[in-house]
């Protein structure tokens, strides 16, 4: 079946750590997204990638990098940066008309 | 920056009423709207979605309704059951060069039994 894999379910991180978290699609889509949500919030838009290579910034992008090598990969690294990096973190595809998809997240708690 | 918002963070109903969750949008140009269900933990679930030349679509026990006049979706839920209790997402889009899609920030539905 084709979906999104979001590695790991949960992730610890240490201060002054860079974490990365993973994200696998084989639903073939151009489009992928890495969101970010805290207890009883939305979800806000770190970055963006419509194409392989090229990525934008979204709405709270300080502290965080990706990269976008492969289509169907996206990973997301947390890095020192990010003052407060505890939160769970979705990543989602889309086809350029617009059906999205989630992955199931990742919790990511600073120790 | 332009957003999606909500008017009740929360909404508690009596199992076997109708639901109505609220949003409002103050992003003109948007042309496409999606509710989603998040259960804890999950990642969010696709309910259903209009598109701005619609005023109203349905699906299974659910009805979303779009005045762009006033720039407001609902999302109306018949016969509400346990199991509908979540948070529910608006989230808009417009066509641009981009896919992104801009979400409010929830309602909770607690259904009573």
């Amino acid at each position: 079946d084709g979906g999104i894999t979001q590695s790991p379910k949960y992730l610890f991180r240490k201060e002054g750590q860079n974490v990365t978290l993973s994200c696998e699609q084989n639903l073939n889509h151009d489009a992928m997204y890495w969101y970010r949500q805290d207890p009883g919030q939305g979800l806000r838009l770190i970055y963006y990638s419509q194409i392989v290579n090229d990525f934008q910034k979204g709405d709270i992008a300080e502290g965080y990098s990706v990269s976008r090598e492969k289509k169907e990969s996206f990973p997301l690294t947390v890095t020192s940066a990010q003052k407060n990096p505890t939160a769970f973190y979705l990543c989602a595809s889309s086809t350029r008309d617009r059906s999205y998809t989630f992955g199931s997240g990742t919790r990511l708690t600073v120790v | 920056g332009e957003s999606v918002g909500l008017h009740l963070p929360t909404l508690s109903v009596q199992e076997g009423d109708n639901s109505i969750i609220n949003c409002a949008y103050s992003n003109s140009a948007s042309d496409y709207f999606i509710w989603y269900k998040q259960e804890s933990g999950k990642g969010p679930q696709f309910i259903i979605d209009i598109r701005s030349n619609m005023d109203k679509r349905q699906g299974q026990r659910v009805t979303v309704l779009l005045n762009k006049t006033v720039k407001h979706l609902s999302l109306q839920i018949a016969a509400t059951q346990p199991g509908d209790s979540a948070v529910y997402f608006c989230a808009e889009n417009w066509t641009d060069s981009s896919y992104k899609l801009i979400f409010g920030s929830g309602t909770r539905l607690l259904v009573r039994p």
